[in-house]
């Protein structure tokens, strides 16, 4: 079955490094995402890595994938206020049509100055 | 990224009445849209797939005939919650799958039943 599942909350220092975590089940994922959403708001899709890489780094962002333990993770560097949001991670299976997202249950990320 | 527009943002109805919710695809033609649901300070849970031309595919226990979808142009796809109740209270959102298996999010309507 498909699970994923973060921590709830984590709070950070301004000019510091968040890293969140996230844990998944099902191991046919395909590709796994970082989506972030502030409050009221949609989804907004930071990045996403393919299941056959390591790790991925966009700009303050870092994605790092562990398959063996089913374990992927977001750094931000230099964390700012404006970071301040829930943040979703997801997996997706690519069934050879559209792919379906599970979510996890996702994290708040508190910037404090 | 393409833009994905919701209409209404926010919507208050009473209890027993219907309320439909576009999802509109500004930039690209979509023939598959998702529709969601998040209750407050949970994820999101996927309702169903809305394809283009055809029948809606409902997730297991979601009531297809109580959250009717609607997807008749490859820009627009619709998602009337029929004889709302206050449990319907939640916040929809859909998005669209442009290139490969990136999906865009659509802003979100939020919806009240007294």
């Amino acid at each position: 079955g498909e699970d994923v599942e973060q921590s709830l909350f984590l709070s950070v220092r301004e000019g510091d490094s968040s890293v969140i975590n996230c844990t998944y089940t099902d191991s046919s994922s395909t590709y796994l995402y970082w989506y972030k959403q502030e409050p009221g708001a949609g989804l907004q899709l930071l990045t996403y890595i393919f299941s056959n890489m390591d790790m991925k780094q966009d700009q303050r962002l870092t994605v790092l994938l562990n398959k063996k333990d089913k374990h992927l993770s977001l750094r931000i560097a230099d964390t700012q206020t404006g970071d301040s949001a829930i943040y979703f991670c997801a997996e997706s299976l690519n069934t050879g049509t559209a792919s379906k997202l599970t979510f996890g249950t996702g994290t708040r990320l508190q910037v404090t100055l | 990224g393409a833009v994905v527009s919701q209409h209404p943002s926010w919507v208050i109805c009473k209890s027993g009445t219907s309320v439909k919710i576009e999802c509109r695809s500004l930039d690209f033609q979509a023939t598959t849209m998702f529709w969601y649901r998040q209750f407050p300070k949970q994820s999101l849970m996927l309702m169903a797939t809305s394809n283009e031309g055809s029948k809606a595919t409902y997730e297991q226990g979601v009531e297809k005939d109580k959250f009717l979808i609607n997807h008749a142009s490859l820009t627009l796809s619709t998602l009337t919650v029929t004889s709302a109740h206050p449990e319907d209270s939640s916040f929809y959102i859909c998005s669209v799958i442009i290139l490969g298996n990136e999906q865009f999010f659509g802003p979100g309507t939020r919806l009240t039943v007294l």
